[in-house]
């Protein structure tokens, strides 16, 4: 079975302050994917990073980083200089890598971030 | 380019009512989806189409159906509506079922009285 922990509900910063949010996963399969979404108030899903489990290389982009440990199976994002527009839910998935079935997304159930002037 | 479209925006309906929400995947992709996403949880999978053959299928029940047209736009159907049906129902495209991100449409908030 697959299973995402997003162990924080609300995360409430103030603007300009890094933030990270965290991303622990289960699975049983040896090669999947990792992701995050964003989801502001709109409700539409923001694709934001999609990481192949055998690439553990830390990214960054622009003000976002995302670290990848296999180890504690772990994929957390990190918001520098955090902005009022960063506020949204976030949300981190995981999906299988399986040519022949489905690659279903399984979500984890959220981190609201907000962003406070 | 024009992302995910899914109608309607909005819908409300009764217990027992059939509905019909209805997606356009971005142009070029193959593959749709649908989730369930209840206020204040993550979304879940209910199913996947590629090339009008399903491909996979979330935990739930037969009153959820869907199909794919030749064109590769989805309709998701639900019958007998209950309370917890109340969501908001995703769409998500990708060029294939597999090895690509999907890209997510507004959605369609469902309201069930």
């Amino acid at each position: 079975a697959q299973k995402v922990t997003q162990a924080q509900t609300e995360i409430s910063v103030v603007e300009k302050e890094d933030v990270t949010l965290d991303c622990v996963y289960e699975t049983r399969d040896t090669t999947y994917y990792l992701f995050w979404y964003k989801q502001p108030p709109s409700g539409e899903l923001v694709f934001l990073i999609r990481r192949n489990s055998f690439d553990e290389q830390n990214e960054i982009s622009g003000r976002y980083s995302w670290n990848f440990q296999k180890s504690t199976s772990s994929f957390n994002f990190t918001i520098t200089a955090s902005q009022v527009v960063d506020s949204a839910v976030y949300f981190c998935a995981l999906s299988p890598t399986s040519r022949g079935g489905s690659e279903k997304l399984v979500f984890g159930k959220g981190t609201k971030l907000t962003v406070n002037p | 380019d024009a992302g995910v479209t899914q109608s309607p925006t909005h819908l409300i309906k009764t217990r027992g009512q059939q509905v019909t929400l209805r997606c356009s995947p971005i142009s070029g992709h193959k593959s749709v989806s649908w989730y369930q996403q209840v206020l204040g949880q993550g979304p879940q999978f209910i199913f996947q189409y590629y090339e009008k053959e399903e491909r996979g299928r979330g935990n739930f029940p037969d009153r959820f159906s869907a199909r794919q047209f030749p064109n590769y736009s989805s309709e998701l159907n639900v019958n007998a509506l209950l309370l917890g049906d109340s969501a908001l129902y995703l769409c998500a495209s990708s060029l294939v079922p597999w090895g690509n991100e999907q890209f997510f449409g507004p959605g369609t908030r469902l309201t069930v009285l």
